[in-house]
């Protein structure tokens, strides 16, 4: 098994510019997340899905777009970047057998940078 | 909305002294996770904690979750190189919601 596997491992941006973040697993997990960790700062929950064709919100949402159209990806996309997305993301997966009660896998991490 | 707040930030120890994080929650929690992150790394999965007042451990990491459910701490004796990193807690009152604690930074001195 590969894992939680992002792509890319770098990106820069220029203020306004759009992109997707990928993420996907193998372990045929249902609950997948994408968090953002600042400096000096714990991990902040952006969008998260229980399954597929299911996704909600977490902590700051706003700025980003999910879709969980297979139970394997997960992609995150930046609508209109700011510098304020400056951040590294990470992807993490659950089996979420017992309801919030499993660990969670994270993936690499994709150190994003707007200009 | 809730808060889960960890201390210290930061704590440099010399090899083979103890450690103590401690991780509080504005709200009543379900359940707590704890994560490593190596620097440059991903976190990694440590423990999850249900019980009231509930006590595990690993090797030399011992981790408590508190009687009222709103507090956590990771206990590391005799700490070594191999322990540096960032700790984590991730707490959620019953959703799907993870919050994460703030972290505290652990730097081992040889």
């Amino acid at each position: 098994n590969a894992g939680v596997t992002q792509t890319p491992k770098f990106q820069v941006l220029k203020t306004g510019q759009s992109m997707t973040l990928q993420c996907a697993q193998d372990m045929n997990h249902e609950y997948m997340s994408w968090y953002r960790q600042d400096p000096g700062m714990g991990l902040r929950l952006i969008h998260y899905s229980v399954g597929a064709g299911i996704t909600d919100q977490g902590e700051v949402p706003n700025g980003y777009n999910v879709s969980r159209s297979t139970t394997e990806d997960f992609p995150l996309r930046l609508l209109s970047a700011a510098p304020s997305q400056t951040s590294v993301y990470f992807c993490a997966s659950s089996p979420a057998r017992t309801r919030l009660r499993d660990e969670q896998f994270f993936g690499p991490g994709t150190r994003l940078t707007v200009l | 909305g809730q808060q889960v707040m960890q201390i210290p930030r930061y704590q440099h120890v010399q090899e083979g002294e103890d450690f103590t994080t401690y991780c509080n929650s504005s709200t009543t929690l379900s359940n707590i996770q704890w994560y490593k992150q190596r620097p440059g790394g991903h976190p990694v999965f440590l423990i999850q904690l249900v019980k009231s007042g509930e006590v595990k451990k690993q090797k030399r990491l011992t981790f408590q979750f508190g009687e009222a459910k709103k507090n956590s701490s990771l206990h590391i004796t005799a700490t070594q190189t191999t322990d540096v990193g960032t700790y984590f807690c991730a707490g959620t009152s019953g959703t799907y919601k993870y919050i994460f604690g703030t972290g505290t930074r652990l730097k081992v001195l040889a």
